[in-house]
C-alpha cells in the first residue's frame, strides 16, 4: 500500500525556519516525482513545489522562490521541504504527494497524499 | 500562470441529486486536468485525471468531461459520503494551479 507520512511541522516566528519531512513506503520512491501542496486556513489548495525522481530538477510557486527548498534522499525514501524566512501567510497544512511519473510530463497530477503537517507562523 | 476558475464556490444538495461542478481554464490545457475530493481534516483524494479517467477505486457515479478550457465534474447520484470540497487542478504547465474549490453541502 502506498503511504506518505509528513512530519516536522510546528510553530515558528516570522522570519524563522522549519524542515518538513515526508517518508514514503509501498512504492519505489526513486522512480517518482514528488510534490508539496498547502492548504491555508479559509483558502483553497495551493501547489508549492515539485522535484523530479532523481532530484535533478525542482520547481516552485513564485511566492516561495528563494525561501523554500525541496530536496529528496532516495536512499532514505524521504522528501524534504526546507522553509525559511517564514511569513504569516505561510501558515498552512503542508501535504506531500506522489506524482505518478518520474517527472512532470503528461502525468503531473497527485495520486497519493499524506495527512499533512501543520505549519503555524506567528507575527 | 494558468488560472483555474471553479463554479459554483458552494452548493446545497440532497442525497440522490445530480450535481455538476464546472472548472474553466484561462487558456487551453488540452485534457491535463484532475479532480480531487477533500473532506474536513482529511487529505485530498484523487478522483479523476486526464479530464475523464476515473481513478481506480472511485465510484462510477463520479464522471468528468471536457477539454481545452471547459471541464465538468458530475456526481450522478449524490451519496452522504460525497459531501466535501472538490478541486480541479491543471497540469499542462508550471506552476501547477488549482481551482478555488466547490463545497458541496446539505
Amino acid at each position: 500500500e502506498v503511504q506518505v507520512v509528513e512530519s516536522g511541522g510546528g510553530l515558528a516566528q516570522r522570519g524563522g525556519s522549519l524542515r518538513l519531512s515526508c517518508t514514503a513506503s509501498g512504492f519505489t520512491f526513486s522512480n517518482y516525482a514528488m510534490s508539496w501542496v498547502r492548504l491555508a486556513p479559509g483558502k483553497g489548495l495551493e501547489w508549492v513545489s515539485t522535484i523530479t525522481n532523481s532530484g535533478g530538477s525542482t520547481y516552485y510557486t513564485d511566492s516561495v522562490k528563494g525561501r523554500f527548498t525541496i530536496s529528496r534522499d532516495n536512499s532514505k525514501n524521504t522528501l524534504y521541504l526546507q522553509v525559511t524566512t517564514l511569513r504569516p501567510e505561510d501558515t498552512a497544512i503542508y501535504y506531500c504527494a506522489k506524482v505518478p511519473a518520474p517527472y512532470c510530463g503528461d502525468d503531473c497530477y497527485l495520486g497519493h497524499w499524506g495527512q499533512g503537517a501543520l505549519v503555524t507562523v506567528s507575527s | 500562470a494558468v488560472r483555474m476558475t471553479q463554479s459554483p464556490s458552494s452548493l446545497s444538495a440532497s442525497t440522490g441529486d445530480r450535481v455538476t461542478i464546472t472548472c474553466r481554464a484561462s487558456q487551453s490545457i488540452s485534457s491535463y486536468l484532475a479532480w480531487y475530493q477533500q473532506k474536513p481534516g482529511k487529505a485530498p483524494k484523487l478522483l479523476i485525471h486526464a479530464a475523464s479517467t476515473l481513478q481506480s477505486g472511485v465510484p462510477s457515479r463520479f464522471s468528468g468531461s471536457g477539454s481545452g478550457t471547459d471541464f465538468t465534474l458530475t456526481i450522478s447520484c449524490l451519496q452522504s459520503e460525497d459531501f466535501a470540497t472538490y478541486y480541479c487542478q491543471q497540469y499542462q504547465s508550471y506552476p501547477l494551479t488549482f481551482g478555488g474549490g466547490t463545497k458541496v453541502e446539505i
